[in-house]
């Protein structure tokens, strides 16, 4: 168990709909990563926050946006779904901001686009 | 340009016996780390072992070592005597240092589908 909790762990939705995914980091990671992992595109960063503000955004998106509150759990929000959305979202926590240590990753959300 | 490359989508190794995952990286970075993380079926992400720039030593984690060649920018996941249960897809990643200019995320490799025969 790497501490990092993920919720829904699956989710099955359609075309056009709009879902949010949720993360709580470890305890004491001010850092939050999401990860998409597709069969065509493999692994891929989307976005990362630091003790609530964005700090560095990969290939995300502009139907996905994201965010983290107070108390540092994160929201990804995913909008207008297209059948190519589906995929396995990770977060993944770490206690720093720029350094090279590990990143713990939660268990994922299986996002399924019917 | 890809910064993760591993060569070998799949790969078979006979139970008890050792098996090699091979990665080479491409950073102009001093400061970076190495990881090596392990995806069953199940589909979570365990990291595995984790190698920085700066380590003089091969990192070592029970079965798991990091053969660690710097200069020729290579991080071999080298599992011993293999189980069942080691059968999984193995990514390896690295994480470049802010300073740096990197944005802090990890950089995936394709990953390598290891089987392991009874």
């Amino acid at each position: 168990d790497s501490g990092v909790t993920q919720t829904p762990k699956h989710l099955i939705t359609a075309t056009g709909q709009r879902v949010t995914l949720r993360c709580s980091p470890r305890s004491g990671d001010l850092s939050v990563y999401w990860y998409q992992q597709s069969l065509d595109q493999g692994l891929q960063f989307l976005i990362q926050y630091y003790n609530g503000e964005e700090r560095a955004k990969g290939n995300i998106l502009e139907r996905f946006s994201a965010q983290q509150f107070p108390d540092l759990h994160s929201e990804l929000n995913l909008s207008s779904l297209e059948l190519g959305d589906s995929a396995l979202y990770f977060c993944a926590s770490s206690v720093d901001l720029a350094g090279i240590d590990e990143q713990f990753f939660g268990p994922g959300t299986r996002l399924t686009v019917l | 340009a890809q910064k993760i490359t591993q060569t070998q989508p799949g790969m078979f190794v006979q139970e008890k016996e050792a098996v090699t995952l091979d990665c080479t990286y491409d950073t102009s970075d001093q400061s970076y780390g190495l990881f090596w993380y392990k995806q069953p079926s199940s589909g979570e992400m365990i990291f595995l072992i984790y190698q920085g720039s700066y380590d003089e030593q091969n990192a070592t984690e029970g079965r798991y070592s990091l053969n660690f060649q710097k200069a020729r920018k290579s991080a071999n996941l080298v599992i011993s005597a293999s189980q069942l249960g080691d059968s999984a897809m193995y990514f390896c990643a690295m994480r470049e240092a802010f300073y740096g200019g990197s944005q802090g995320n990890l950089i995936f490799g394709k990953g390598t589908k290891l089987s392991v025969k009874p």
